[in-house]
């Protein structure tokens, strides 16, 4: 089955102490990304990554970092998470070609930091 | 500032009858649009797209249209369903860094059987 996993999807941590949120898909799509979704405001894209080793920044990217050291794994690091990152998080991939195509998600993280 | 709005944050309609979503967007750039729906829970699937080239676009019961000159486009659900109730978003990118997807903040559709 096609689809792209997150782990884990519920995270409570403490300001300060670094974590890593775990995106693979199965699908052998070369572009995937990160996403967080705040009330009001929908999702804003983090991170994305055309394939592997090349990642570039979207909206939001401060107080994360990613890599693309595989093409089918695109873990999102925080490496000091402060309360203003508490979100839900979502990982997406698509194919990468001549256009933009429709993305497949995650189910998602809801990370709190207390 | 957000690129792309969505100014109903929800939308109730009766089964049967017509849903539409709107959708607004500033960036006179954007040429490809997306619809995407969330249920609870779950990750958003893809619904509909829709190019600059075009101003309509049919799937079954959804239709896009792109008006733009007024920068709007908006979603149209005919017959509407109770399983069609969810969180739908817009979203726009560049055709030339397709890479960077913009969303609007979602409108949460209930269809009342």
């Amino acid at each position: 089955e096609a689809q792209v996993t997150q782990n884990p999807r519920y995270l409570i941590t403490v300001t300060g102490k670094k974590l890593t949120v775990t995106c693979s898909q199965n699908m052998n799509h070369e572009y995937m990304s990160w996403y967080r979704q705040d009330p009001g405001l929908g999702l804003r894209q983090i991170y994305y990554s055309m394939n592997v080793e090349v990642t570039d920044k979207g909206d939001v990217p401060e107080g994360y970092k990613v890599s693309r050291k595989e093409k089918r794994n695109f873990p999102l690091i925080l490496e000091s998470p402060s309360p203003n990152q508490t979100s839900l998080y979502f990982c997406a991939s698509s194919l990468h070609g001549t256009g933009p195509t429709e993305a497949f998600f995650g189910q998602g993280t809801r990370l709190t930091v207390v | 500032d957000q690129q792309v709005k969505q100014n109903s944050p929800s939308l109730s309609v009766q089964e049967g009858r017509i849903s539409i979503l709107n959708c607004d967007y500033t960036n006179s750039m954007f040429d490809y649009f997306l619809w995407y729906k969330k249920y609870p829970a779950e990750g958003p699937t893809f619904l509909i797209s829709i190019s600059s080239i075009k101003d309509k676009n049919e799937d079954g019961r959804f239709t896009v249209f792109l008006n733009k000159s007024a920068k709007h486009l908006s979603l149209h659900i005919v017959p509407s369903q109770p399983g069609d109730s969810a969180v739908y978003f817009c979203a726009a990118c560049i055709g030339y860094n397709f890479n960077k997807f913009y969303f609007g903040s979602g409108t949460k559709l209930n269809v009342k059987p």
